[in-house]
C-alpha cells in the first residue's frame, strides 16, 4: 500500500529565511510518480512539480528546489529566501504505476508554512 | 486557458438532504477526478472519470456518486447527507489520453457544510 508522510505539521519562518519541507513515501512499485502541490487560503491546489521514480536529478526552479532520494524514500522541497506570499499548505503526493490508468494520488497530511514579515 | 471551474463555491445543506456539485475541466482535458478534503482525514480520492466512464472509485459509501458528460464536465452527488460529509470537495482534470501521466490541475473547490 502506498503512503506519504509529512511529519512537519506547521513551520514558521521569518521572511528571507530558507525552509525545507520534508516528504517520505512508501511504495512497493518500482515505477511511481511524486508531486508537490501548494494550497493557498483560496483552496485551489496548485501543481508545483512532478518527478518519476527513474529520475533522481534534483531540480531547481527559481527559489524552489527539490531533492529526490530513492535510497531514503524522500522527496524534500526547499524554498530559498522565503517570502510572505509563500505562506500556504504544501502537500506531497504519490501515484503508483500499478494502480493502472486511474493513477489516483495519495496525499500526505500537508505542512502549513507561515512566512512572517 | 481557463482553469478548472467548480460551482457552487459554498453550500449549506441539512442532514438527510442530497447535493450535486459541478465541475468544468480545463478545455481539452478528458479526465476528471474528485477529492474530499477534511481536517481529520486530509485529502482523499473519491473517483475518476474518463470519456464518461468511471475508471476508479475510492473507499467511500454508495451515497457518493458521480458522472461525466460528453463535454467532459462532471458532477458528483451525495445523497442522505451526514454531518461528516462537511468538507471541501476538489475537482481536478488532466490532459492527455487515457493513460496520461500528466499532473492533475485542481479547481478552487466547493465547501459543503452539513448542519
Amino acid at each position: 500500500a502506498q503512503k506519504v508522510t509529512q511529519a512537519q505539521t506547521e513551520i514558521s519562518v521569518v521572511e528571507k529565511e530558507d525552509v525545507t519541507l520534508d516528504c517520505v513515501y512508501e511504495t512497493r512499485d518500482t515505477t511511481y510518480y511524486l508531486f508537490w502541490y501548494k494550497q493557498p487560503p483560496s483552496g485551489e491546489l496548485v501543481f508545483l512539480i512532478r518527478r518519476n521514480s527513474f529520475d533522481e536529478q534534483n531540480e531547481i526552479s527559481g527559489r524552489y528546489s527539490w531533492n529526490f532520494q530513492k535510497s531514503t524514500s524522500s522527496f524534500n522541497f526547499t524554498i530559498t529566501a522565503s517570502q510572505v506570499v509563500d505562506s500556504a499548505v504544501y502537500f506531497c503526493a504519490l501515484s503508483e504505476e500499478s494502480s493502472g490508468s486511474a493513477r489516483q494520488l495519495t496525499f500526505g497530511s500537508g505542512t502549513q508554512l507561515t512566512v512572517l514579515p | 486557458k481557463a482553469g478548472v471551474t467548480q460551482t457552487p463555491r459554498y453550500l449549506i445543506k441539512t442532514r438527510g438532504q442530497q447535493v450535486t456539485l459541478s465541475c468544468s475541466p480545463i478545455s481539452g482535458h478528458r479526465s476528471v477526478s474528485w477529492y474530499q478534503q477534511t481536517p481529520g482525514q486530509g485529502l482523499q480520492f473519491l473517483f475518476e472519470y474518463f470519456s464518461e466512464t468511471q475508471r476508479n472509485k475510492g473507499n467511500f459509501p454508495g451515497r457518493f456518486s458521480g458522472r461525466q458528460f460528453s463535454n467532459s464536465r462532471s458532477e458528483m452527488n451525495v445523497s442522505t447527507l451526514e454531518l461528516g460529509d462537511s468538507a471541501l470537495y476538489l475537482c481536478a482534470s488532466k490532459e492527455g489520453g487515457r493513460d496520461s501521466r500528466s499532473p492533475l490541475h485542481f479547481g478552487n473547490g466547493t465547501r459543503l457544510t452539513v448542519t
